[in-house]
C-alpha cells in the first residue's frame, strides 16, 4: 500500500534559519505529491503541489521538487520567520485526484526570534 | 461564508451519549471527506462520499455513522465511542477531477469521557 514517512520533529529553528523537512513515499503508479499546513487551531490548508517528477511546487518562499528516482518530496525554505511555525504534513494521492490522500506524520515546527 | 465549515469546533461526550458532527461547504464541490487526527498518528481516512455516494469506507467502527444528504453537507453521527476515540475529526471537500487539492475544515476536537 501507500505510505508517507516524514522525519520527526519538532524542528526548533531560530528566524532567518534554512529549513528542510525531508519527505520520502512508497506509492504504485505516478502519485501527486502535497505538502499541507496546519497552524495552531486550524484545518490543513495546502502549501504546495507537484504533478509529476521533476517538478517544483513553490509557495509563500517554500519549495519541494518531485524525485522520482529517490522518491522523496522534502521541503525547503530558505529563510523562516516566527509566522511559519506549524505543523507540516506531507501526503500523496495516487489516483491524480484529492480524493484519497494518504498524509504522513506530521512535522512541528517551532521558530524563535 | 466561504470554505468548508465545522461544527462544533468542541465537544466533550460520554460514552454513552449520541451526538453528531456536522460540516458545511460553500466552494461547489462534489465530493467530502472524514478524517481522523490523532496524536502522533498519520490522518486516518474515514469516510469518503462522491456525488453524495458513499464510496470508500476503511473499516470504521459502526459507532461512526456518516450521513451526506447532499454535496454540501455531511455529518458524522456518534455513539458509544470509547476512549481512544478522542481526536481532532477534519472535513475536507474537492471537485472529482484530476490534479485537483482537497480543503480542510477547522476540525471539532472530541474528547470521549
Amino acid at each position: 500500500g501507500n505510505s508517507v514517512t516524514q522525519m520527526e520533529g519538532p524542528v526548533t529553528l531560530s528566524e532567518e534559519a534554512f529549513l528542510t523537512i525531508n519527505c520520502t513515499y512508497t506509492a504504485t503508479g505516478y502519485p501527486s505529491l502535497f505538502w499541507y499546513v496546519q497552524y495552531p487551531g486550524e484545518g490543513l490548508q495546502l502549501l504546495l503541489k507537484a504533478t509529476k517528477a521533476d517538478d517544483k511546487g513553490s509557495n509563500k518562499g517554500f519549495e519541494a521538487t518531485y524525485r522520482k528516482e529517490t522518491t522523496s518530496f522534502h521541503l525547503e525554505k530558505g529563510s523562516v520567520q516566527v509566522s511559519d511555525s506549524a505543523v507540516y504534513f506531507c501526503a500523496l494521492s495516487d489516483t491524480g485526484t484529492a480524493s484519497k490522500l494518504t498524509f504522513g506524520t506530521g512535522t512541528r515546527l517551532q521558530v524563535t526570534l | 461564508e466561504t470554505g468548508v465549515t465545522q461544527t462544533p469546533r468542541h465537544l466533550v461526550m460520554g460514552m454513552t451519549n449520541k451526538k453528531s458532527l456536522k460540516c458545511e461547504q460553500h466552494l461547489g464541490h462534489n465530493a467530502m471527506y472524514w478524517y481522523k487526527q490523532s496524536a502522533k498518528k498519520p490522518l486516518e481516512l474515514m469516510f469518503v462520499y462522491s456525488l453524495e455516494e458513499r464510496v470508500e469506507n476503511n473499516s470504521v467502527p459502526s459507532r461512526f455513522s456518516p450521513e451526506c444528504p447532499n454535496s454540501s453537507h455531511l455529518f458524522l453521527h456518534l455513539h458509544t465511542l470509547q476512549p481512544e476515540d478522542s481526536a481532532l475529526y477534519l472535513c475536507a471537500s474537492s471537485q472529482e477531477r484530476m490534479n485537483t487539492e482537497a480543503f480542510f475544515g477547522q476540525g471539532t476536537r472530541l474528547t470521549v469521557v
